[in-house]
């Protein structure tokens, strides 16, 4: 079974563009959660997608926002890009939404945002 | 508000030795504490896991202690070894659809 794909990998964009970002759950998972992550954050939760709605949303700006579709694929946008934004993104899949302890979530590998 | 605090951010460590890192969680209602490790250019991946009535989970060299009534719980590893080097994150859930992570300790093993 493949696993969650990010794309694109590494993403180069300048302050004031916007960019999106897509993750492809593994097949079956319906629940996709996004996160931000920064040296010395951590993994800060933007966001979680299941069944097409927005489910969880974390503490971050309007910039961030994000979509499921009907095959939970996933993406996510940023607008009007900040210097600070620059991070790795990271998706996560699950098969269900709660409770938290009976479904895994599994990791993409990241796409690394740079902002210039 | 909802928040993990990890200790340390850094660890180094020989090869052999044990390591421990502890987390600490705000929200009582927490029931359900996994952690994760992430190597260098990879994603997080879960490695252990351990639910409020249990108070200690081992699996191999790695176990996870529970405290509910001081709200923290610790990872271990003995026997440390080169590969053990990554990124861990402890994680706790709130509520049974939300799960928040700790900044992360990255741990070094030295042979």
């Amino acid at each position: 079974k493949a696993g969650v794909t990010q794309t694109p990998r590494y993403l180069i964009k300048t302050r004031g563009q916007q960019v999106t970002l897509s993750c492809s759950p593994i097949s079956g998972h319906r629940s996709v959660s996004w996160y931000q992550q920064t040296p010395g954050q951590g993994l800060q939760f933007l966001f979680e997608y299941f069944s097409e709605t927005q489910r969880n949303k974390g503490n971050f700006p309007g910039r961030f926002s994000g979509r499921q579709f009907s095959n939970s694929r996933s993406e996510m946008n940023v607008s009007t890009l900040e210097l600070g934004d620059s991070a790795l993104y990271l998706c996560a899949s699950s098969l269900g939404l709660a409770p938290r302890s009976s479904y895994e979530q599994y990791f993409g590998p990241g796409t690394r945002l740079t902002v210039t | 508000g909802e928040n993990v605090e990890q200790h340390p951010s850094t660890l180094s460590v020989q090869e052999g030795d044990s390591a421990v890192i502890k987390c600490t969680y705000s929200d009582s209602a927490s029931n359900y504490f996994p952690w994760y490790k992430q190597e260098l250019g990879k994603r997080p991946q879960l490695i252990i896991d351990i639910r409020s009535n249990v108070g200690e989970k081992k699996d191999q060299r790695i176990a996870v202690t529970l405290n509910k009534t001081a709200k923290h719980f610790s990872l271990h590893i003995t026997e440390t070894q080169p590969e053990d080097s990554a990124v861990y994150f402890c994680a706790a859930s709130p509520r049974a659809d939300k799960l928040i992570f700790g900044t992360g300790t990255r741990l070094q093993v030295f042979p």
